[in-house]
């Protein structure tokens, strides 16, 4: 089975704080993801990358960044935290093959920043 | 850019019985793969049912099956039988053939009442 990990379930920041979201995937997925999720918004795309070292922005990627130095390794980084990026961040990984392939998922790190 | 609507915020079923969950989507492209996806209560997110454009025939997974109306742009959801581990947020997806990220709709609560 594929795994996707999250480094935290839950997390609480001060603002202005640095924060490290870190996710992992064990399958060899060329594509990862990461999205925040927020109630009556759905899923919304922060940042991608599909190769190690390559990343693309996102529909929401301000206040944020990414690293990618590992191909199983894909993190998150809010360089100064703010009181809107509470959140529930979600990573997730696919294979490049073409097709369906559906995106599987960690299992989430809820974000307050206080 | 496209755009998932889910305009039932929640949604509540009688156990043991039919429920269908609507999706809509605004694409100008014509290959493309939908999804349904599960988030159950603090569980990881998980693919309910996937349907690729081209394909006529709507696709089951056991109780879950699709009405894919591709000229109406429409995608719902029908669980039958339904059961108390059916109650969870599910989100409708769409994928671009060309490429690997995926739009999600609002999503919807669906509630099962013993």
């Amino acid at each position: 089975d594929v795994k996707v990990t999250q480094s935290s379930r839950y997390l609480v920041k001060r603002t202005g704080e640095k924060v490290f979201l870190e996710c992992v995937q064990d399958m060899d997925h060329e594509n990862m993801f990461w999205y925040r999720q927020d109630p009556g918004l759905g899923l919304r795309l922060i940042y991608f990358s599909y190769d190690v070292k390559m990343k693309e922005k996102g529909d929401i990627p301000e206040g944020y960044s990414v690293s990618r130095e590992k191909k199983e390794r894909f993190s998150l980084i809010l360089e100064s935290a703010s009181t809107n990026q509470t959140s529930m961040y979600l990573c997730a990984s696919t294979e490049t093959q073409p097709g369906p392939n559906e995106q599987y998922f960690g299992p989430g790190t809820r974000l307050t920043v206080t | 850019a496209q755009t998932v609507t889910q305009s039932q915020p929640e949604m509540s079923v009688q156990e043991a019985e039919t429920v269908t969950l609507s999706c809509t989507y605004d694409t100008s492209e014509s290959d493309y793969y939908l999804f349904w996806y599960k988030q159950p209560p603090s569980r990881q997110m998980i693919l309910v049912i996937r349907q690729e454009a081209y394909k006529q025939q709507n696709a089951t997974e056991n109780r879950f099956s699709v009405n894919f109306q591709k000229a109406a742009k429409s995608f719902s959801l029908k669980i039958s039988d339904s059961q108390l581990g059916d109650a969870a947020m599910y989100f409708c997806a769409y994928r671009s053939r060309n490429n690997n990220d995926m739009r999600f709709g609002a999503g919807t609560r669906l509630t099962v009442k013993p």
